[in-house]
């Protein structure tokens, strides 16, 4: 069982280019996120999904789009990266219901020069 | 807005030492409440959640945490530490209502040092 898969693992990209991150689960999950992870300030949500076809905003979604056509696939879109979106990515997807905890990818790291 | 406060950026522990990370929060309702650990270059994997009931919670790898309510803490504590447990600690806060729909805010880390 693989869990959230997320590709790829690192990318390298140049100030303006465009890339999509592949957030994958197995689980059956109806919710999934994305994240940002910088030093010294946690994860913060960019954009999540409570359902296939549906996706909202986060605490910081300047700068990213996101899809989700089929239950187990959450995209995150940078259509013309900045060095400010150097970061590292995490997907994480969960249950509907109460009492359930996120599940996480291993992450991407993303730097734009 | 809900938010989360880990005052300690970094610790410093011998192996074999007790453990206590400091975890508040502020949240406007009731609160679910979450320890999850990140070893270098991985995810993050749950260490324990509180929803309700009993206050003291126990989880994976001998850790465990303390709900107060009048303080707004959920401290993560662990009697004897082992090198292995080297790694960022996260506290989270999310919601218990339907329109929350399990959003999570994470403080801002702990990073744990074990010294043998």
């Amino acid at each position: 069982n693989a869990g959230v898969t997320q590709t790829p693992k690192f990318r390298v990209l140049k100030t303006g280019q465009s890339m999509t991150l592949l957030c994958a689960q197995d689980m059956n999950h109806e919710y999934m996120y994305w994240y940002r992870q910088d030093p010294g300030m946690g994860l913060r949500l960019i954009h999540y999904s409570v359902g296939e076809g549906t996706t909202a905003k986060g605490e910081v979604p300047d700068g990213y789009n996101v899809s989700r056509l089929k239950k187990q696939n959450f995209l995150l879109g940078l259509e013309s990266a900045a060095p400010s979106q150097t970061s590292v990515y995490f997907c994480a997807s969960r249950p509907r219901g109460l009492n359930q905890p996120q599940h996480f990818g291993d992450g991407t790291r993303l730097s734009i020069l | 807005a809900q938010s989360v406060t880990q005052p300690d950026i970094h610790i410093t522990v011998s192996e074999g030492a007790s453990l206590e990370l400091r975890c508040n929060y502020s949240y406007g309702a009731t609160p679910y409440l979450f320890w999850y650990v990140q070893s270098p270059g991985q995810g993050l994997q749950l260490l324990l959640k509180y929803f309700s009931g009993d206050t003291l919670v126990q989880g994976i790898k001998g850790f465990e945490a303390e709900f107060k309510r009048s303080q707004s803490s959920f401290n993560l504590r662990k009697p004897s530490v082992h090198w292995s447990d080297a790694a960022e600690y996260f506290c989270a806060v999310g919601g218990a209502g339907g329109t929350s729909y399990g959003k999570l805010t994470f403080g801002q880390g702990t990073i744990l040092t074990v010294h043998p």
